[in-house]
């Protein structure tokens, strides 16, 4: 299986900041690179798609990035409904593997 | 917009079969070409994909769990279910059905059940 590993695992940031997660495959898997958002007790919430396609609704200040082994997930600016834990998950191959999660907060 | 709801006990005995059903509204599952999979949050860990199943009735399984899962699907009730076979406290988890895009990406999700194995 290919591993994905995130990093960190957890973050500390203040309203306005820009963070930067970061996503490592175990071995190469293109742009097949997904990112999701989830809030306690809801849905995990697809939020790009394909390394750097940005779903519809999803606000602008969300981007992501990069292709092989190496992606990032940035908020420009960090708002209040940001504060969530966010995973990566590989279609490369399956089966479909996720990262253990980077969790944001205040 | 598509909608996903997972429904089922949330206590099964060790040893005893899981048993999951998840009901799609706002779509047919038999159209627009998607997989339909089940995935699980272990608490503290990642998440896990399960696996899929086809309105055709075609599946395939993650390798770690293939000889425990079987999933099937109803289109007439527009659902598709999870049994999940000799649970242990390791299957201990959130259930979560999805709509599976192209078999890429997840989307959407249903809010998810827990599932808590023990006697």
């Amino acid at each position: 299986d290919i591993q994905m590993t995130q990093s960190p695992s957890s973050l500390s940031a203040s309203v306005g900041d820009r963070v930067t997660i970061t996503c490592r495959a175990s071995q190469s898997i293109s742009t097949y690179l997904n990112w999701y958002q989830q809030k306690p007790g809801k849905a995990p919430k697809l939020l790009i798609s394909a390394a750097s396609t940005l779903r519809s609704g999803v606000p602008s200040r969300f981007s992501g990035g990069g292709s092989g082994t190496d992606f990032t997930l940035t908020i420009s600016s960090l708002q209040p409904e940001d504060f969530a834990t966010y995973y990566c998950q590989q279609s490369f191959l399956i089966p479909r593997t996720f990262g253990q999660g980077t969790n944001v907060e205040i | 917009q598509v909608q996903l709801q997972e429904s089922g006990p949330g206590l099964v005995k060790p040893s005893q079969t899981l048993s999951l059903t998840c009901t799609v509204s706002g779509g047919s599952i038999s159209s627009g070409g998607y997989y339909w999979s089940w995935i699980r949050l272990h608490p503290g860990k990642g998440l896990e994909w399960i696996g899929y199943i086809y309105h055709s009735g075609g599946t395939f399984y993650n390798p770690s769990l293939k000889s425990r899962v079987s999933i099937s699907v109803d289109t007439s009730k527009n659902q598709f279910s999870l049994r999940l076979s000799s649970v242990t406290a390791a299957d201990t988890a959130v259930y979560y059905c999805a709509r599976d895009v192209a078999k890429d990406w997840f989307d959407p999700w249903g809010q998810g059940t827990l599932v808590t194995v023990s006697s």
